[in-house]
């Protein structure tokens, strides 16, 4: 059974930083691009970034260009997204999910607030 | 980034009619479109790839159509467990972009 676990969500300040993890298990992880997706509260889905199954190829969605990175640790099964310099507009739930282009399988989410 | 645009907002339809969502591409994304739901408190689940295969599990009452940059999704006689947001998603182009989603709810 394909597995997505995330972690790292909760309360950040404007500017600061935060770490999400995603756990992955029930499949090849090493084979398949994953990505981060994230919805704000009542609102509909972004694409946030994507990464390459080798993590040689990532792209991200312009407003988070710069700040977040993407990354990932085949070895650990794992996922992450670095988030610096956060908005208020940074506040949702991120799902970690799988696929590169469209998206097969979805993590519960993890919810992230920006705000002072 | 291409624009994925969503029509109707919101689409009020009774049980066992049929229900067509529309999805339109800024510019052409070929064939490279999936269909979502979401329910409440629920994560999405892919419906259509490819913009027109059923994914696995899904009721052949859902259906895609379309290609270049007019999609459509039909949902042949509403059951009460498709009332959802449904949301079109373009993977031809980075990034990978939504339509706003469309709401169906019952009449």
């Amino acid at each position: 059974e394909v597995q997505l676990v995330e972690s790292g969500g909760g309360l950040v300040q404007p500017g600061g930083s935060l770490r999400l993890s995603c756990a992955a298990s029930g499949f090849t992880f090493n084979i398949y691009w994953m990505s981060w997706v994230r919805q704000a509260p009542g609102k509909g889905l972004e694409w946030v970034a994507n990464i390459k199954h080798d993590g040689s190829e990532r792209y991200y969605v312009d407003s988070v260009k710069g700040r977040f990175t993407i990354s990932r640790d085949n070895a650990k099964n794992s996922l992450y997204l670095q988030m610096n310099t956060m908005r208020a507009e940074d506040t949702a739930v991120y799902y970690c999910v799988r696929g590169g282009w469209y998206v097969d399988y979805w993590g519960q989410g993890t919810l992230v607030t920006v705000s002072s | 980034e291409v624009v994925m645009t969503q029509s109707p907002a919101t689409l009020s339809v009774s049980p066992g009619e049929r229900a067509t969502l529309s999805c339109r591409a800024s510019q052409s994304v070929s064939s490279d479109l999936a269909w979502y739901q979401q329910k409440p408190g629920q994560v999405p689940r892919v419906l259509i790839y490819g913009a027109s295969t059923r994914a696995t599990g899904i009721p052949a009452r859902f259906g895609g159509s379309g290609s270049g940059t007019e999609f459509t999704l039909t949902i042949s006689s509403l059951q009460s467990e498709d009332f959802a947001v449904y949301y079109c998603q373009q993977y031809n182009n980075w990034p990978r972009t939504f339509g706003q989603g469309t709401k169906v709810e019952i009449k």
